[in-house]
């Protein structure tokens, strides 16, 4: 089984540029997340999604937009990047909000 | 502000030693969960520990949980360098029509020398 499975694992924007990152899970879980991770910190969540058809914001949600397609998916939009979003971004599933399984990360650099 | 907070932030222990570290929190909890992180690495899940238990085993791992002062220990024993890692602390709430809400704390980075 792949797991949680995350793209891309690296990117490099403009200021201003947009972008979507885009998470799977084939666990047939029910939640999954977007945390993002700075360098020597923990994770702080931007959005969750409890269930298909549902969203809400976590700690950080300025600056950015999620979908969640199916109950596989559950992508994140950046609509206009900047240098503060510069992070780490993890992508996360569980089965009735119990344990999470993390994708490999994206990092992303915003110029 | 984050809900879960580690202490210590660093700890280097030899091959061999046990490892602590401890975790405070703010609000009630549903449960209390332990993630390690390899460097540039994805959490990987430890153990979870819910509101109403004490204490909790896994192999060389021991998870303790006191409510009355919003804290948890992680107890490693007989370390390797393997173990070299960030560890996490995560606090689930439950969140209305949403579920559990997992919150991080900042980390212990744990550096196991041969």
């Amino acid at each position: 089984n792949a797991g949680v499975t995350q793209t891309p694992k690296f990117q490099v924007l403009k200021t201003g540029q947009s972008m979507t990152l885009q998470c799977a899970q084939d666990m047939n879980h029910n939640s999954m997340y977007w945390y993002r991770q700075d360098p020597g910190m923990g994770l702080r969540l931007i959005y969750y999604s409890a269930s298909e058809g549902t969203t809400d914001k976590g700690e950080v949600p300025n600056g950015y937009n999620v979908s969640r397609l199916n109950k596989r998916e559950f992508s994140l939009r950046l609509e206009s990047a900047a240098p503060s979003q510069t992070s780490v971004y993890f992508c996360a599933s569980s089965l009735f909000n119990e344990k999470l399984f993390f994708g490999s990360g994206t990092q992303l650099s915003v110029l | 502000s984050q809900q879960g907070e580690e202490d210590p932030q660093a700890l280097s222990i030899q091959e061999g030693e046990n490892a602590t570290m401890n975790c405070s929190y703010k609000t009630s909890i549903n449960n209390l969960q332990w993630y390690r992180q390899n460097s540039g690495r994805g959490l990987v899940h430890l153990i979870l520990i819910r509101s109403n238990e004490r204490e909790k085993h896994s192999g060389r791992l021991r998870v303790t949980l006191d409510t009355s002062k919003k804290s948890s220990s992680l107890l490693i024993t007989a370390s390797r360098a393997a173990d070299t890692a960030s560890y996490f602390c995560a606090t689930a709430s439950w969140i209305k029509a949403a579920g559990n809400k997992l919150t991080f704390g900042g980390g212990t980075r744990v550096l196991v020398k041969p």
